[in-house]
């Protein structure tokens, strides 16, 4: 089963808007990852937060973690058209494997 | 640099055909996962393998999948006898690291699998 769920499941903003994606997940862990993955393309790695940390920047990108509440957000400022993609947070699972969570389809209108 | 490459991109076959995928992780590499995504299930863990040893295969539906490392540079997953239900787009992953859930991981492009 998967450990991160993403919410919401699909969101359309216009271009120059903000979109704020949100992931919980049900156990412990030890870093929380984000990926992108453009339509028929492998998955691409955005950021990587840890445990011990709280708020991540990465250009555009903003990533929270709240361990109290196991959930992490990614905000995407200033979007573009290019940033339509769906987005995946991934945490670890047993015998140290990342388990992807369901993805939130981004789309962004020019 | 190349990335991670796969072959071959698209696969249409009958149900019972034997399918063999194709994994070329990037150079230097020491973990390369098999992942298979569908609408319904999601992205999910397949195998991975560290050092050209299988480490977690529980992710491997069943006893039709079987999937070989015989070197750092090449792996292959194989369905046989394939099944419609296989039909999903198979992505090989790649990172360097002893702790796979703490790195970066490197997609290849994936796979399209269509088993009629």
């Amino acid at each position: 089963s998967q450990q991160g769920e993403e919410d919401p499941q699909a969101l359309s903003i216009q271009e120059g808007e903000n979109a704020t994606m949100n992931c919980s997940y049900k156990t412990s862990i030890n870093n929380l990852q984000w990926y992108r993955q453009n339509s028929g393309r492998g998955l691409v790695h955005l950021i990587l937060i840890r445990s011990n940390e709280r708020e991540k920047h990465s250009g555009r990108l903003r990533v929270t973690l709240d361990t109290s509440k196991k959930s992490s957000s990614l905000l995407i400022t200033a979007s573009r058209a290019a940033d339509t993609a769906s987005y995946f947070c991934a945490t670890r699972g047993g015998t140290d494997k990342l388990i992807f969570g369901t993805g939130t389809r981004l789309q962004v209108f020019p | 640099d190349a990335g991670v490459i796969q072959s071959p991109r698209h696969e249409v076959t009958e149900m019972g055909q034997e399918v063999t995928l194709r994994c070329k992780p990037i150079s230097g590499h020491n973990s390369l996962f098999w992942y298979r995504q569908t609408m319904m299930r999601g992205l999910e863990l397949l195998i991975y393998f560290n050092n050209n040893v299988p480490i977690d295969d529980s992710g491997m539906p069943e006893d039709r999948f079987s999937a070989k490392m015989p070197n750092a540079s090449f792996s292959t997953l194989k369905i046989q006898p394939s099944e419609p239900r296989d039909s999903a787009v198979y992505f090989c992953a790649s990172s360097f690291s002893t702790s796979p859930s703490t790195d970066t991981q490197y997609f290849g492009p994936g796979t399209r699998l269509t088993v009629l």
